[in-house]
């Protein structure tokens, strides 16, 4: 299937370290969405890309907080000196930017466990 | 900031009831989608709606977008334990410097027992 991949699966640091999660989005699509769930809640945006740059970065919790996206396609999202409160699901969107819906495409998400 | 206040939070009934979840909200949306995750999956989209008073039906699942585009609800008739999940509304804006950016409800989970 060609839906949004994302890596790892499931990740468990230790406080005080860095981690990276991989989104791959749906080939052709230009918007790129990170979000972050915590168990049994909705959704909370982080980071929207438009191609390779981020018009919204509003929803990054802190400045531990960065993403980037090269090509278009791929992007990263990073945590530095992970807290526990940095525990949760992070979901990778894609879209194509057309239209009025945004209808948003959801890989299966990275569960991040900070012991 | 947009927000969306879905209600319940919670719901949990037998087999063969009918529920509706609610989404509302003092903004207008250009558009509302429907979205049902399962444990462990990313939120799959179940539908869009986009006129004000637009209705969509989906098998046993009706979605009404309100006609001043400000709220929707989704109703289920003879739920099913398959039903089971957590349901988002989100609603997008077309207008300002969030484009493409959706609006997430906190979500109901929805338990439905054979």
């Amino acid at each position: 299937g060609a839906g949004v991949s994302q890596s790892p699966s499931n990740k468990v640091t230790e406080k005080g370290k860095d981690v990276e999660l991989r989104c791959d989005p749906i080939s052709g699509h230009t918007a790129l969405y990170w979000y972050r769930q915590s168990l049994g809640q909705g959704l909370e945006f982080l980071i929207y890309f438009q191609g390779n740059s981020a018009p919204d970065k509003s929803g990054l919790p802190s400045d531990r907080f960065s993403a980037e996206r090269t090509g278009g396609s791929v992007s990263t999202l990073t945590i530095q000196r992970t807290q526990q409160e940095d525990s949760a699901v992070y979901l990778c969107a894609s879209s194509l930017v057309s239209g009025i819906s945004y209808e948003q495409y959801f890989g299966p998400g990275t569960r991040l466990t900070v012991t | 900031t947009q927000l969306l206040e879905q209600s319940p939070q919670f719901l949990s009934i037998q087999e063969g009831e009918n529920l509706t979840v609610y989404c509302n909200s003092s903004s207008v949306f250009s558009s509302l989608q429907w979205y049902r995750q399962e444990p462990g999956e990313g939120p799959v989209l179940l539908v869009t709606v986009v006129t004000g008073g637009e209705v969509k039906k989906l098998k046993r699942l009706t979605f009404q977008f309100g006609d001043a585009r400000k709220d929707s609800s989704l109703h289920i008739t003879a739920a099913q334990p398959g039903d089971t999940g957590l349901y988002l509304c989100a609603g997008h804006n077309a207008g300002g410097t969030s484009y493409g950016k959706l609006t997430f409800g906190q979500g109901t989970i929805l338990t439905v027992h054979p």
